[in-house]
């Protein structure tokens, strides 16, 4: 079984700063993980995903997130934020066939950007 | 990339009713498809999954004769919620998957009156 802690229901930061959101998962074996955004109303879009490659991840829109095995953690950061950042943002966790799997999403973090 | 569709985007029934929801991959197949219910300001929970050819595997705690599933083809799932009722009110959203991704429809807002 897995699950997925996302660690703060919403997050504020001025336009131009860092972006951090905060991931952590369990799973009994080694996961795949996925960040989504959702802009309301819509559906959801991949920003990045880790597949047991490389730790470091880069995504979309300036997104990228790392891979900390001991520490299970998946955060995702942007070094600059943008209004258009403005959305939820889901982390979630897929435990096999390479994400090919129903996946298990985090409570999501809101993220608002302040001008 | 894959795209998936979603038809109707939006709906309002009458309570005791029931509606179909369609998920469609667009230009890939799919002999899996999920299907995942959202409430307000909440996460997505997987419902159950669609497997072509064969009964949908359903999560624990989601009642599978309310929530009927159909996988008709490769490309077409239907989600099929039956005498509906308020508390169905959600927001449903299908995904299928596709060389280690999922794509995810845009999702359908069924409300019951």
């Amino acid at each position: 079984a897995q699950s997925v802690t996302q660690l703060g229901s919403h997050v504020s930061v001025s336009e131009g700063a860092l972006v951090l959101l905060r991931c952590n998962y369990s799973s009994s074996v080694p996961p795949y993980l996925f960040w989504y955004v959702q802009y309301p109303n819509q559906g959801l879009q991949l920003l990045l995903k880790y597949t047991s490659a490389a730790t470091l991840v880069k995504g979309i829109n300036g997104f990228e997130a790392e891979f900390k095995k001991s520490e299970t953690s998946f955060h995702l950061t942007k070094p600059s934020a943008h209004m258009s950042d403005a959305a939820e943002y889901f982390c979630a966790v897929s435990a096999g066939r390479g994400g090919a799997d129903g996946l298990t999403f985090g409570k999501g973090t809101h993220l608002i950007i302040q001008p | 990339g894959a795209v998936v569709s979603q038809h109707p985007s939006r709906v309002i029934c009458k309570s005791g009713t029931s509606v179909k929801i369609e998920c469609r991959s667009l230009d890939f197949q799919a002999t899996t498809m999920f299907w995942y219910r959202q409430f307000p300001k909440q996460s997505l929970m997987l419902m159950a999954t669609s497997n072509e050819g064969s009964k949908a595997t359903y999560e624990q705690g989601v009642e599978k004769d309310k929530f009927l599933i159909n996988h008709a083809s490769l490309t077409l799932s239907t989600l099929t919620v039956t005498s509906a009722h308020p508390e169905d009110s959600s927001f449903y959203i299908c995904s299928a998957p596709s060389l280690s991704e999922q794509y995810f429809g845009p999702g359908t807002r069924l409300t019951v009156t």
